[in-house]
């Protein structure tokens, strides 16, 4: 049930971009992203709704493809703040948060 | 505007002590859901409430008990705590059903020896 995420880390300059794959073994029909800084709580991003509609929050847009059961998170021209884990979300019945993807940002 | 409080922050147990972890909202939502965080790991979902006086197993509900004492109030209790238990749990108030964001409390960190 649990989304299955990759890379499951990746580290990156400034200014580099980087793509975190999200995956599920069921139908979606919705995607949600979210990124949680050490020793903080999850802040969501963004939710993706059935359509294959893109969306976009600050440099940080995402894919939604229903058909593949898979999602994307794209983060273009990386800052410092990015650093953190992000995780995909899926819903059946209840949510399941994926294996997470740990992004480090370095100068 | 609180937003999503928890208490404690940070507990330590013996096993097989019980205990009660607390969480409110106050941004009026319907739906609240109680997480735990492994190291390195994401988050599992223990018991989730739709509503004022539902609530339903998640993912990982063996060991604990949950009360949704009000609109307000979701609690999670531990009746007998085990090591298996020791980890980070996240409290988090939902804005709806399938279209949700999810808003997290700052978390409480639980060691049980």
């Amino acid at each position: 049930q649990q989304p299955v995420q990759s890379p499951q880390a990746v580290i990156l300059r400034e200014g580099e971009d980087a793509v975190i794959n999200c995956s599920s073994s069921k139908a979606l029909y919705s995607v949600h992203w979210y990124r949680q800084k050490h020793g903080e709580a999850p802040v969501f991003l963004m939710i993706l709704l059935k359509g294959g509609e893109q969306k976009g929050h600050e440099k940080i847009s995402a894919s939604f493809n229903e058909k593949k059961q898979q999602s994307s998170l794209y983060l273009t021209a990386s800052q410092l703040s990015y650093s953190g884990t992000y995780f995909c979300g899926t819903e059946d019945r209840q949510f399941y948060f994926g294996t997470g993807t740990s992004l480090t940002v370095i100068p | 505007n609180a937003g999503v409080t928890q208490t404690p922050k940070f507990q330590v147990l013996k096993t097989g002590q019980s205990m009660t972890l607390q969480c409110a909202q106050d941004m009026n939502h319907n739906s609240m859901y109680w997480y735990r965080q492994d190291p390195g790991m994401g988050l599992r979902l223990i018991y989730y409430s739709a509503s004022e006086g539902t609530t339903d197993k998640g993912e990982v509900p063996n060991g604990y008990n949950v009360s949704r004492l009000n609109k307000r109030e979701f609690s999670l209790r531990l009746e007998s705590a085990a090591p298996s238990q020791t980890s980070v749990y996240f409290c988090a108030s939902v804005t709806g059903w399938m279209q949700e964001t999810q808003y997290f409390g700052p978390g409480t960190r639980l060691l049980v020896l």
